[in-house]
């Protein structure tokens, strides 16, 4: 199966340090890459989608400044959450989607921790 | 605006019965229906997709069913084991390039 790998699993650090996150699909070209945030016992908020070689484009609220996607190849985009604060602390996860009518498959997501 | 709703928050039931999920969409019609199960700490996982000309699909214990004239989904769990117990996700897609609309989960608890 379509396997979609996330990393870091968790990250801790001080307020002010800029976070990379990396995305990668295993086994397939991702076209579409998505960015999503979850916090306790919430349902996924979509951040940002990104296709290959353009920009992504992000949700109504979401800075576009503080959240750099990346999405250079169809097999890895990167989230960088820039001078992060404690409230950019939440459960991030990607997901990726080939082309047509395919299911978006997601990566088991990174805990961010900004102390 | 394009809205998917979990009625149920939580649903427990015994070990082998049936679970019953439900997924209702109002003000759109979606091409596809997808369902994932989240364990927590977890990203979601995949686990059936439904386009809108599909009435049924089936996969080992799962069902999933999609009826456009009740703009509804149910996902069904046969004989429910306690391993079954996680969060269900709906969601659902305009078309094949557009981004999926999740709903807010059903906590599913099955007890021994």
């Amino acid at each position: 199966g379509a396997v979609v790998s996330q990393h870091p699993s968790r990250v801790i650090c001080k307020s002010g340090t800029s976070v990379k996150i990396e995305c990668r699909s295993l086994d397939f070209q991702a076209t579409t890459m998505f960015w999503y945030r979850q916090f306790p016992k919430q349902s996924l908020m979509l951040m940002a989608t990104s296709n290959e070689g353009s920009k992504a484009t992000y949700e109504q609220g979401v800075e576009k400044d503080k959240f750099l996607i990346n999405h250079a190849s169809l097999t890895l985009s990167t989230l960088t959450v820039t001078s992060a604060h404690p409230e950019d602390s939440s459960f991030y996860i990607c997901s990726a989607r080939e082309e047509g009518d395919q299911p978006q498959h997601f990566g088991d997501g990174t805990r961010l921790s900004i102390l | 605006s394009q809205k998917i709703e979990q009625n149920s928050e939580a649903l427990n039931i015994q070990e082998g019965k049936t679970a019953t999920l439900t997924c209702n969409y109002t003000n759109y019609s979606p091409a596809y229906l997808q369902w994932y199960r989240q364990d927590p700490g977890r990203g979601p996982v995949f686990l059936l997709l439904i386009r809108e000309n599909e009435k049924e699909k089936r996969k080992e214990r799962l069902k999933v069913t999609f009826d456009t004239t009740l703009k509804q989904s149910l996902f069904h769990i046969t004989a429910s084991q306690p391993a079954d117990s996680a969060t269900y996700l709906c969601a659902s897609r305009y078309s094949s390039a557009s981004k999926i609309i999740f709903g807010s989960g059903t906590r599913l608890s099955i007890r021994p």
